[in-house]
């Protein structure tokens, strides 16, 4: 069976300070894989997905970066931190079919800049 | 432009009552994707079903069922006998068939459910 993982699980950070998020998935090949954030209160925003190794697709221009080293790790990076950058970040994945789409979640990291 | 909307921000029901949780959405597109996930205090969202939208069958499962309606653009969800495990946060979510084969999701904001005893 499939399980994604993202670390670390929560992160506080200071203003400016640099950021790396990490998600791995296991027991499939080729997924489509997508970063989400929930700031307090609110919806899931797509921030970024990829379709394969070192493809990404932007959705909402920002301050962070996506990128995508081996088939089943995905990761979310800052050069520097804002205060509006704080929020839940989930990591979901598809499988790579064409005709599947239903995405599942990893258990997500809580990011507080101070 | 898809947009999905949860009208109810937060609703509050007794143990063993029944609540409907709304979504409406709205899309261009003939083929799509509806979803339904649950967001309990932990944070992960618990994927919960998909419809397609040539599927307007309402489906049931255990105390969980879904009347998805293409003529009103909606896709209700109903908890019967509520449990206070059913406390969470409830996330309606719209998907484009779309070229290719990521899927991007649009979510509603999310309805709040507090079941007490």
């Amino acid at each position: 069976s499939q399980t994604i993982h993202q670390w670390p699980a929560t992160l506080v950070q200071p203003v400016g300070s640099p950021l790396s998020l990490e998600c791995t998935v296991e027991g499939t090949s080729n997924p489509n894989l997508y970063w989400y954030r929930q700031a307090a209160g609110r919806g899931l925003q797509l921030l970024f997905y990829s379709v394969g190794i070192g493809q990404i697709s932007s959705e909402v221009p920002q301050n962070l970066s996506a990128s995508r080293p081996q088939d089943r790790q995905f990761i979310l990076s800052s050069k520097k931190l804002l205060l509006s950058d704080s929020g839940f970040y989930l990591c979901a994945w598809t499988s790579g079919d064409r005709g599947t789409k239903t995405q599942y979640f990893g258990p997500g990291t809580r990011l507080l800049v101070l | 432009a898809q947009k999905v909307t949860q009208a109810q921000t937060e609703i509050s029901v007794v143990e063993k009552e029944d609540v409907t949780l709304d979504c409406v959405y709205e899309t261009r597109d003939t083929t799509y994707y509806l979803f339904w996930y649950k967001q309990p205090p932990s944070g992960e969202l618990v994927f919960l079903i998909r419809r397609n939208s040539f599927d307007e069958q309402n489906e049931i499962s255990g105390r969980y069922s879904w009347n998805f309606q293409k003529s009103t653009s909606s896709f209700n969800f109903t908890i019967t006998a509520s449990q206070v495990v059913d406390s969470a946060v409830y996330f309606c979510a719209l998907s484009e068939a779309g070229a290719g084969t990521a899927s991007k999701l649009t979510f509603g904001t999310g309805t709040r459910l507090q079941v007490t005893l």
